[in-house]
């Protein structure tokens, strides 16, 4: 059950693009469409971005400026237009093939 | 609305034991997964168990198998983790998550367990 591996951080200006990669094996990222996202701010729960790849939570005021994706075993997380309230950690988690679940170290993401 | 509110954290002493609750409203908790989900002061979020929604499917992280266990009363809308054996590795906010699809899709707030002699 090794952590899926994502930068330590990345950083962008306002209104531009940035993406965050997730990386984890065969009998996780890459058998299963069970990739997930999550936003957490200091001293907050964390807070569902994406599912299953590439949806965003209706209802959940997830705005459609994020966007996940899906390459063999690598999930990417996008950024676009980026604001700062978007500051914060990000983690992705995926379903594996032990019928457990496996999160990212996460990811510190700083608009400057 | 959908709420999950942990409670029973607290600080102890290693070797110790513990029981954690959540406790679920807004959703139909009867056929709903929970997860529990750890994070140590300043780390990352750390799967820890799942129960599915009649407790007939219960998973464990490595870290945690043997020593904790999960449970659920749906009388009562109530998810509970009980902890035994402690140790200061365990010090963590303890979230209950409740699953849709794979995901995490509501979260609580988080119990904080700390573990120290």
């Amino acid at each position: 059950q090794s952590a899926l591996t994502q930068p330590p951080s990345v950083s962008g200006s306002p209104g531009q693009s940035v993406t965050i990669s997730c990386t984890g094996i065969s009998s996780d990222v890459g058998s299963y469409n069970r990739v997930s996202w999550y936003q957490q701010s200091p001293g907050t729960a964390p807070k569902l971005m994406i599912y299953e790849v590439s949806n965003r939570p209706s209802g959940s005021g997830v705005p459609d400026r994020f966007s996940g994706s899906k390459s063999g075993n690598t999930a990417s997380l996008t950024i676009s237009g980026l604001q700062a309230e978007d500051e914060a950690d990000y983690y992705c988690s995926s379903y594996t093939s032990s019928t457990t679940w496996v999160f990212g170290g996460g990811t510190k993401l700083t608009v400057l | 609305e959908v709420q999950l509110v942990e409670s029973g954290g607290g600080l102890l002493q290693p070797g110790g034991s513990l029981r954690l609750s959540c406790a679920a409203s807004g959703f139909t908790f009867t056929t709903s997964w929970i997860h529990w989900v750890r994070q140590a002061p300043g780390k990352g979020l750390v799967w820890v168990s799942h129960i599915n929604n009649d407790g007939t499917k219960i998973t464990y992280a490595d870290s945690v198998r043997g020593r904790f266990t999960i449970s659920r009363d749906n009388a009562k809308n109530m998810v509970y983790l009980q902890m035994n054996s402690l140790r200061a590795e365990d010090t963590a906010v303890y979230y209950c998550a409740r699953d849709a699809g794979y995901s995490f899709w509501a979260w609580g707030q988080g119990t904080l367990v700390t573990v120290s002699s």
